[in-house]
């Protein structure tokens, strides 16, 4: 099952904050966060374990709310290198993950 | 360095033809995967082998072919009965025992001529 992210898009001037969120309706054993610029490659940014909170990258941290089944991904004081489609996924174990559709960040001057 | 090396960057297929993309990596990672991305769409899983000599469908398998004879190598042919084939395709991998953490190739950008 596909997680949801919110919101689909997001614009942003440098050195606003910005909260994504990424909800499933199964229970959740990991959620991974990724970026994405455009034509490139996702980079991996964190990993959130059950029953635990991970931060991995520049000013950004995430959450992971295992009752509610969501993850939410906080940038905070954005610059302009944020910018780029931001994926959740889900899965665990020897099961391969499943992207939600991305959410899109534009950081502007 | 490390890393996982998809190519080529860009590829255009006929009507009809079968076109193989290709994803080396060299991490010695045990587990491979194919992704077609499409705008809005996110990553879509089509095939993954954990182990040589081995691998599963994905969510989206019609219209694909893969092989895994080496552990580096994970070839993904597009076949002629995949209608609409146009769309950027990723590759990764993943070591077993790990965290899952996909590590992705560059990707290919495949049309339709």
């Amino acid at each position: 099952q596909q997680p949801v992210q919110s919101p689909q898009a997001v614009i942003l001037r440098e050195g606003e904050d910005a909260v994504i969120n990424c909800s499933s309706s199964k229970a959740l054993y990991s959620v991974h966060w990724y970026r994405q610029k455009h034509g490139e490659a996702p980079v991996f940014l964190m990993i959130l374990l059950k029953g635990g909170e991970q931060k991995g990258h520049e000013k950004i941290s995430a959450s992971f709310n295992e009752k509610k089944q969501q993850s939410s991904l906080y940038l905070t004081a954005s610059q302009l290198s944020y910018s780029g489609t931001y994926f959740c996924g889900t899965g665990g174990g020897n099961t391969p993950l499943v992207f939600g559709k991305g959410t899109r960040l534009s950081v502007i001057a | 360095d490390g890393g996982i090396t998809q190519s080529p960057k860009y590829l255009f297929r006929k009507e009809g033809q079968n076109v193989t993309l290709s994803c080396e990596q060299n991490l010695n990672h045990d587990a491979m995967y194919w992704y077609r991305q499409d705008p809005g769409q996110g990553l879509r899983l089509i095939y993954y082998s954990q182990i040589v000599n081995d691998f599963q469908k994905g969510d989206i398998a019609e219209g694909y072919s893969v092989s895994r004879e080496k552990k580096e190598s994970f070839p993904l042919t597009v076949t002629s009965a995949q209608k609409n084939p146009t769309a950027f395709y990723l590759c990764a991998s993943t070591l077993a025992g790990g965290r899952n953490i996909q590590y992705f190739g560059a990707g290919t950008r495949l049309s339709v001529l």
